[in-house]
């Protein structure tokens, strides 16, 4: 049990489109999820925190306007990434809250690369 | 405010080696969790290890072990025998209980294990 599914797993998109990561969580609730960026060989960075029927807390030097952060329903959080750049190119992560041991799960990634 | 750090940037070993991942932590809080995270290639986190502040214990899970010290703030991993699946790069976390549910990640340790 406890499977968050992330889509997709890598995208290449043109510079100025925007792109949608969806995470969903498949047999459990989150009312909470987290969205990380990872640089190659770098840590995990939150980015913002996404509660359901709310509006998301970003990190400090997140750009709100430019990922912009849905979680519509207690199964799915969506991240949009708006006039992507080079510079957005990452390795993008949701992870899910949930009672029991681990306490999180996590997606298993997006790999955005922006041309 | 809380800090994780993973001093060791990247380890080789051979197979069968026992290797130890270090990792100290920061934080004025008495009450707090330590997780450990494993990321293989494929780039998703999985979940080794959740120990809460007042459960000092060592365990071991077959050929994990853990090492709890509260009086140097570290949380040391270990693989005995290790094997080239060990291969990943490992990430030690930490969470406050009045944190937000956000958890703060190391820099992570890479770890390669040649036959």
């Amino acid at each position: 049990g406890a499977v968050v599914s992330q889509h997709p797993s890598r995208v290449i998109c043109k510079s100025g489109t925007s792109v949608k990561i969806e995470c969903r969580s498949l047999d459990f609730q989150a009312t909470t999820m987290f969205w990380y960026r990872q640089f190659p060989k770098q840590s995990l960075m939150l980015m913002a925190t996404s509660n359901e029927g709310s509006k998301a807390t970003y990190e400090q030097g997140v750009e709100k306007d430019k990922f912009l952060i849905n979680h519509a329903s207690l199964t799915l959080s969506t991240l949009t990434v708006t006039s992507a750049h080079p510079e957005d190119s990452s390795f993008y992560i949701c992870s899910a809250l949930r009672t029991g041991l681990s306490g999180y799960t996590f997606g298993s990634g997006t790999r955005l690369t922006v041309v | 405010a809380q800090k994780v750090t993973q001093a060791q940037t990247e380890i080789s070993v051979v197979e069968k080696e026992d290797v130890t991942l270090d990792c100290v932590y920061e934080t004025r809080d008495t009450t707090y969790y330590l997780f450990w995270y494993k990321q293989p290639p494929s780039g998703e986190l999985v979940f080794l290890i959740r120990r809460n502040s007042f459960d000092e214990q060592n365990e071991i899970s077959g050929r994990y072990s853990w090492n709890f010290q509260k009086s140097t703030s570290s949380f040391n991993f270990t693989i005995t025998a290790s094997q080239v699946v060990d291969s990943a790069v490992y990430f030690c976390a930490l969470k406050l209980t009045g944190g937000g549910n956000k958890l703060t990640f190391g820099t992570g340790t890479q770890l390669k294990v040649e036959l």
